[in-house]
């Protein structure tokens, strides 16, 4: 069964700084990972799809990485702003899961002014 | 724009009512819709896949009979949480697949008091 995990589950950091969201999963036949951001009770909002034949994909100050053998991702955003501020879910669509797609648990994004 | 509606986007009831949640394609034919669910802090946990035409598939853990789900049309699926109780109160939300691709609903915010 896959799981998928998110590290750190939050984060807390100045205006300007760029950082690295992880996410792990634990079967590698996927077809592809998504990248998705969540406001405080809203939908969920995707910003970045890899298929399983990609290395990363870049979306403005966003860039995503994709490490299929290992298990993993990042996502990177460059000089970060109070707007980036949300819950950051990745989620693998799994060769054996059907139409399923499974997601982590998320990282809580606070950006200070 | 949007690809996915939902309504209402928030509804509070009374225990033991019930409560339709509806989910509409706008400019799709969906035969396969999905409901997810939220509680607070917490990530996304996918509760049933709605078929057109057909019975819904539920997770494990997730009771058919308390969450009917009809998908009588290519572009709606309704969710109707029956008798509902405190710990029904949540965030649920739909998606529609679009090849690799899933587009999810704004959601609704149910409050049973």
């Amino acid at each position: 069964k896959q799981e998928v995990t998110q590290i750190p589950a939050a984060l807390s950091v100045p205006e300007g700084e760029n950082l690295v969201l992880n996410c792990s999963f634990t079967d590698s036949a996927i077809y592809n990972l998504q990248w998705f951001r969540q406001d405080p009770g809203k939908g969920l909002t995707s910003l970045l799809l890899i298929q399983s034949s990609q290395r990363e994909q870049t979306s403005g100050r966003l860039n995503a990485s994709l490490d299929k053998s290992s298990g993993r991702s990042t996502l990177y955003i460059a000089a970060s702003q109070p707007g980036d501020s949300a819950t950051y879910l990745c989620a693998v669509w799994a060769i054996n899961a059907g139409n399923m797609l499974t997601f982590g648990g998320g990282t809580r994004l606070m950006v200070k002014p | 724009g949007a690809v996915v509606s939902q309504h209402p986007s928030r509804v509070i009831c009374k225990s033991g009512t019930s409560v339709k949640i509806e989910c509409r394609s706008l400019d799709f034919q969906a035969t396969t819709m999905f409901w997810y669910r939220q509680f607070p802090k917490q990530s996304l946990m996918l509760m049933a896949t709605s078929n057109e035409g057909s019975k819904a598939t539920y997770e494990q853990g997730v009771e058919k009979d308390k969450f009917l789900i009809n998908h009588a049309s290519l572009t709606l699926s309704t969710l109707t949480v029956t008798s509902a109780h405190p710990e029904d109160s949540s965030f649920y939300i739909c998606s529609i697949q679009i090849k690799e691709t899933q587009y999810f609903g704004p959601g609704t915010r149910l409050l049973v008091l």
